[in-house]
C-alpha cells in the first residue's frame, strides 16, 4: 500500500472548517484513499473514502486532486468533539487476486485540536 | 452504525494467567481483525481472519492466538500473560464488498 504523509498537528476554531491534507504521491490506480479518526484512544472510526471523485457524506467531504497524489479531508463546521487523531490511509479496496486481506496501515496521523 | 463489541473493556491481571479477550460483531462480516496499540502509538495488526476456520498472523508478531469458529466471534487468547502484553487491543470487522473496517471500543489490558 502507498505511503501517506500528514502534518503532525493542526488547530481549528470551533464552527470553522477544518481542512486536513494528506500526500500520497506513490498511490496506484487501484488504491483508494480512506480516512479514519480516533478520539482519545477509543476504537478508530471510519469517516469516508474515495477513489478519484470527490466524496461527501454526513460527516465530511473528501477532495482528491486530479493526479490523485494528494487529498484533503474537510470537516465543514468543526466542533469540540471533532478533536481527534485523523488517519489518511491508502489501500486496495478489493480482494484482487487474493493478495489483499483488508489490512489498514495506520501511520502517526494528524492530531486535530478544535478550540473554542 | 457499527455493531461490534469487545469484552472486557478493562482487565487487570497477574503474570502467568491465561486470558481471553472477546470480540463479537452482528453485521455478518466475513473479515475480522485484531490490532494492538500502545498509548500514543500507532495501531499494529496482529491477527486477521477471512472467515470461519481462517486465521492469519498480522504485521506485528504477537504471542497471542485467535480462533474463528463462528462468523460473528473472533476471540484472542494469551496463554500466559506477561507485563509486556500490557496494551490496548482493538477488534475490527469488514465486509468483502466495501472493505470498510468498523472497530470495537477496545480492551485495555494491564498485566502486573
Amino acid at each position: 500500500d502507498a505511503k501517506t504523509t500528514q502534518p503532525t498537528s493542526m488547530d481549528c476554531a470551533e464552527g470553522r472548517a477544518a481542512n486536513l491534507p494528506c500526500n500520497h504521491s506513490t498511490i496506484s490506480g487501484n488504491e483508494y484513499v480512506y480516512w479514519y479518526r480516533q478520539i482519545h484512544s477509543q476504537g478508530p472510526q471510519y469517516i469516508i473514502h474515495g477513489l478519484k471523485n470527490n466524496e461527501t457524506n454526513e460527516m465530511a467531504s473528501l477532495i482528491i486532486t486530479e493526479d490523485r497524489k494528494s487529498s484533503t479531508l474537510i470537516l465543514p463546521h468543526a466542533t469540540l468533539r471533532d478533536t481527534a487523531v485523523y488517519y489518511c490511509i491508502v489501500r486496495v479496496a478489493t480482494n484482487a487476486g487474493g493478495t489483499s486481506y483488508g489490512k489498514l496501515t495506520f501511520g502517526q496521523g494528524t492530531i486535530l485540536t478544535v478550540h473554542p | 452504525e457499527a455493531d461490534i463489541y469487545q469484552t472486557p473493556r478493562y482487565l487487570v491481571i497477574g503474570t502467568g494467567k491465561k486470558i481471553t479477550l472477546e470480540c463479537s460483531q452482528t453485521m455478518g462480516h466475513d473479515k475480522m481483525y485484531w490490532y494492538q496499540q500502545d498509548p500514543g502509538m500507532e495501531l499494529h495488526l496482529i491477527h486477521y481472519s477471512y472467515g470461519v476456520n481462517s486465521t492469519e498472523k498480522g504485521d506485528l508478531s504477537s504471542e497471542s492466538t485467535v480462533s474463528r469458529i463462528r462468523t460473528e466471534h473472533f476471540p484472542l487468547t494469551l496463554e500466559s500473560a506477561r507485563p509486556s502484553h500490557t496494551s490496548q487491543y482493538l477488534c475490527a470487522s469488514s465486509d468483502s464488498m466495501t472493505e470498510t473496517q468498523y472497530f470495537g471500543p477496545g480492551t485495555r489490558l494491564l498485566v502486573l
